[in-house]
């Protein structure tokens, strides 16, 4: 199992150009996450999804769109960059299962640096 | 939502001296509670979990925590650090609202060990 991967690993952007952050698992898992990490911030989530067809915003969403055609896929686009996108953002997924034995443990990739100029 | 606060934002130890990380959570009804790390240049990992029973948990690698219900707090404590301890640390709650299966991270604890 390759697990959550990312690509590209490092991203430079000019304001206003839009570009796709691509997410792949190869574990079946049915919830799946965009995280962006800044420093002193934490990581906080951008959008989800609890399967293919569904998406919802998290706390951060706005500048940023998601779609789920498939399972394994959970791509994130920027649609103007911003020098506020700079950040690393960070895919993650878990399986679904029975919410009352939820391990809770979310399988995270190893991130995309993007910088915003 | 539910939120976690992370107290210390840069904590400097000398090799075997013990460590104690602090995270305070809001109330929310029935807690989950976790510590995730972040080693150099990694992606983040879960350390330990707390779901319910026994409010001291084990994690790898000589890590435990202690939920304590009262001071809403699920601080992190290792007895000896070592070098190779030397990452961020996040607490995290579930984001509630967004069904409880992602995360909502506090602001992270940068732990460097000196040798």
């Amino acid at each position: 199992n390759a697990g959550v991967t990312q690509t590209p690993k490092f991203q430079v952007l000019k304001t206003g150009q839009s570009m796709t952050l691509q997410c792949a698992q190869d574990m079946n898992h049915e919830y799946m996450s965009w995280y962006r990490q800044d420093p002193g911030m934490g990581l906080r989530l951008i959008h989800y999804s609890v399967g293919a067809g569904i998406t919802d915003q998290g706390e951060v969403p706005n500048g940023y769109n998601v779609s789920r055609s498939t399972t394994e896929d959970f791509p994130l686009r920027l649609l103007s960059a911003a020098p506020s996108q700079t950040s690393v953002y960070f895919c993650a997924s878990s399986y679904r299962g029975d919410r009352a034995l939820w391990g809770g443990e979310q399988y995270f990739g190893p991130g995309t640096r993007l910088t915003v100029t | 939502a539910q939120s976690v606060s992370q107290h210390n934002h840069h904590v400097i130890l000398s090799e075997a001296a013990s460590l104690e990380l602090g995270c305070n959570y809001s109330y929310g009804g029935t807690v989950n509670l976790f510590w995730y790390v972040q080693y150099p240049g990694q992606h983040l990992q879960l350390l330990l979990k707390y779901f319910s029973g026994d409010p001291l948990v084990k994690g790898i690698k000589g890590f435990e925590a202690e939920f304590i219900k009262s001071k809403f707090s699920f601080n992190l404590r290792k007895p000896s650090v070592q070098w190779s301890d030397t990452a961020e640390y996040f607490c995290a709650v579930p984001y509630s609202g967004a069904g409880s299966y992602q995360l909502t991270f506090g602001k992270g604890t940068k732990l460097s060990v000196i040798p």
